[in-house]
């Protein structure tokens, strides 16, 4: 079955503490994306990665990282996590950044920062 | 900077009535206009999209109308049913490929 997975789904943790959130597609897909969605501000890219080594920031980069050693995985790292990262990130993908790629989404990792 | 307007926040219907939801965006380059369904505890899923070529698509109950010179989108939902119920996202490709999302509106529709 296509689908993108993430790692955990629920997660809670304290301020300054790193972590770490997995994203894989079984796609085969070149753009990978990572978003957090917050009430009344719908999905925000975060960071974005167009292939294996190429990433760049997306409209809210601060406070996370990521990397993309694989095709396939595309994790997103708070290297000190702060109450305001608390949200709820989806990870994406889609076979590039052309007119006709679908993107599919991930489940969801609900993160909570105390 | 490229944005995307997404109204109403929330919408409640009755089941059988119809809901529309708009959207405008500032990008005038922008040739792709997908939209989402997102249910509870769910990642958003491609229910339908269009392209700039067209006006007008339909698949069973929903449909997307797009107005280019105004740069306005519409989903039509018609004969709702309790399992519409979700949040929907509009979606808008800007400069690069990026998709820019709508702020999302939480339908229900009530038995």
């Amino acid at each position: 079955e296509a689908q993108v997975t993430q790692n955990p789904r629920y997660l809670i943790t304290v301020t300054g503490k790193k972590l770490t959130v997995t994203c894989s597609q079984n796609m085969n897909h070149e753009y990978m994306s990572w978003y957090r969605q917050d009430p009344g501000l719908g999905l925000r890219q975060i960071y974005y990665s167009m292939n294996v080594e190429v990433t760049d920031k997306g409209d809210v980069p601060e406070g996370y990282k990521v990397s993309r050693k694989e095709k396939r995985n595309f994790p997103l790292i708070l290297e000190s996590p702060s109450p305001n990262q608390t949200s709820l990130y989806f990870c994406a993908s889609r076979g590039d950044r052309g007119l006709n790629n679908e993107q599919f989404f991930g489940p969801g990792t609900r993160l909570t920062v105390l | 900077g490229e944005n995307v307007e997404q109204h109403p926040s929330t919408l409640s219907v009755q089941e059988g009535d119809s809901a529309v939801i708009k959207c405008t965006y500032s990008d005038s380059a922008s040739n792709y206009f997908p939209w989402y369904k997102q249910e509870l505890g769910k990642g958003p899923q491609l229910i339908i999209d269009i392209r700039s070529n067209v006006g007008e698509k339909k698949d069973q109950r929903i449909a997307v109308t797009l107005n280019k010179t105004a740069k306005h989108f519409s989903l039509h939902i018609t004969e709702t049913q309790p399992e519409d119920s979700a949040v929907y996202f509009c979606a808008a490709i800007g400069s690069g490929g990026k998709l820019i999302f709508g702020q999302g509106t939480e339908l229900s529709v009530k038995p």
